[in-house]
């Protein structure tokens, strides 16, 4: 299975733009890249997803680089409330189980001060 | 639009007690769905997962069980909980690659 690495921890401030890089080098052509937010005592939920290039939502933006073996995730003008942690996911997609695996690792706790 | 239920929400058990954790989702069909654990300050570790009703995969051994009686229904359960099983359940769904989580159950062995 695809592994992910990420930064433990980030701090930024309120207004600033924030970067997350997540390397994955041993990423398949058939995986997709996907970012998850978890607040304490929730559910993770659902960022982003991408295959290649740039995704943007109404929440952040996806670069992925031509070789696919890293990806970042921007978060323009962070508050306070994006106080979480942040999780980098490649699937794994199983022909023989029909579905994706994700591996999650402990993902990058980002503190945005005031 | 899918809606994912987990309940309860908390749960205090003591060593030795059965468990059921359910998890229901609405507004889909025949989706894929997993159980993953939490231990605090840890990432998710994924339990079980399920492309179909009756159809179970388990990804570590474990003294828990998964069960899909219906559709949109996922059950994790256990005869006799350790103290390791304390933690954060979540149950997800998916149709295609993107997963989505339900609120979790928060779980404590005494």
């Amino acid at each position: 299975l695809a592994k992910t690495t990420q930064p433990i921890s980030m701090d930024s401030y309120e207004g600033q733009e924030v970067n997350i890089t997540c390397s994955h080098n041993n990423i398949a052509t058939n995986d997709y890249i996907t970012w998850y937010q978890q607040f304490p005592s929730q559910g993770p939920r659902f960022i982003i997803q991408g295959y290649k290039t740039k995704v943007t939502n109404e929440v952040a933006s996806l670069f992925i680089p031509a070789d696919r073996k890293s990806s970042t995730l921007s978060l323009p003008r962070v508050s306070l409330s994006d106080t979480a942690v942040y999780y980098c996911l490649v699937g794994d997609y199983g022909s023989v189980s029909g579905t994706y695996k994700y591996i999650f690792g402990t993902g990058t706790r980002l503190k945005v001060l005031a | 639009s899918q809606t994912i239920h987990q309940w309860p929400a908390t749960l205090v058990q003591p060593v030795g007690s059965p468990l059921s954790l359910e998890c229901t989702v609405e507004g889909t069909s025949n989706p894929n769905l997993y159980w993953y654990r939490q231990a605090a300050g840890r990432g998710l570790q994924l339990l079980f997962y399920s492309v179909g009703i009756g159809q179970i995969s388990s990804e570590v051994p474990q003294n828990l069980s998964a069960s899909r009686p219906q559709d949109r229904q996922f059950i994790l359960s256990s005869k006799k909980l350790l103290l390791s099983d304390s933690g954060f359940y979540l149950c997800a769904w998916s149709v295609v690659e993107t997963q989505y989580f339900g609120p979790g159950t928060r779980l404590l062995v005494l």
